[in-house]
């Protein structure tokens, strides 16, 4: 079975800190994808990365950067010099198996203070 | 311009009643999707449909009924039989189910349901 883990409910920090949310997946297959979405106030997902299995390079992205280590089943996404328009809930999802059914950890909520 | 939209943005149901969301792409994809988020909860898979005139259940099914008449509607009924029916409903699709950037969900803006 598929299961994803945001063990981190609520984080708080200030405009310019720096800010990493953890994701920690389980899954028996090979070949999967990972992911990370934004949900603004609006309530929309926001796509923001999707990684697979056989790819563990970190990618930067402006202020975004992933770090995916297979070792520890992890998938952390960190906001450098974090800012207020940040603030949102973020979702780390899994895909894995035929049925291409997307599991979704339980969100983190982000609060960027000015 | 491509993607997903849902209405109406809120949607309110009375006792007893069926109501139903709408979800439209323009994007040409295969695959929709349903989901349902509660207040602190990830999202749940209600339905989901790969092909025009199929679909599956997905995790909490009970309650909801879909149709998949056309490749670009997906339109999700929330019948008198789902109890506990106020949440946030969003909508997505992905272009296939084969490997590459095909497996990325897009979403929809959501649908907000009330229980008056």
């Amino acid at each position: 079975a598929q299961k994803v883990t945001q063990a981190q409910t609520e984080i708080s920090v200030v405009e310019k800190e720096d800010v990493t949310l953890d994701c920690v997946y389980e899954t028996r297959d090979t070949t999967y994808y990972l992911f990370w979405y934004k949900q603004p106030p609006s309530g929309e997902l926001v796509f923001l990365i999707r990684r697979n299995s056989f790819d563990e390079q970190n990618e930067i992205s402006g202020r975004y950067s992933w770090n995916f280590q297979k070792s520890t089943s992890s998938f952390n996404f960190t906001i450098t010099a974090s800012q207020v328009v940040d603030s949102a809930v973020y979702f780390c999802a899994l895909l894995s198996g035929a049925n291409s059914k997307l599991t979704f950890g339980k969100g983190i909520t982000l609060s960027v203070r000015p | 311009d491509g993607g997903i939209t849902q209405s109406p943005k809120y949607l309110f149901r009375k006792e007893g009643q069926n109501v139903t969301l709408s979800c439209e792409q323009n994007l040409n994809h295969d695959a929709m999707y349903w989901y349902r988020q509660d207040p602190g909860q990830g999202l749940r898979l209600i339905y989901y449909s790969q092909i025009v005139n199929d679909f599956q259940k997905g995790d909490i099914a009970e309650g909801y009924s879909v149709s998949r008449e056309k490749k670009e509607s997906f339109p999700l009924t929330v019948t008198s039989a789902q109890k506990n029916p106020t949440a946030f409903y969003l909508c997505a699709s992905t272009p296939g189910l084969a490997g590459g950037p095909r497996e990325t969900q897009y979403f929809g803006p959501g649908t907000r349901l009330l229980v008056l």
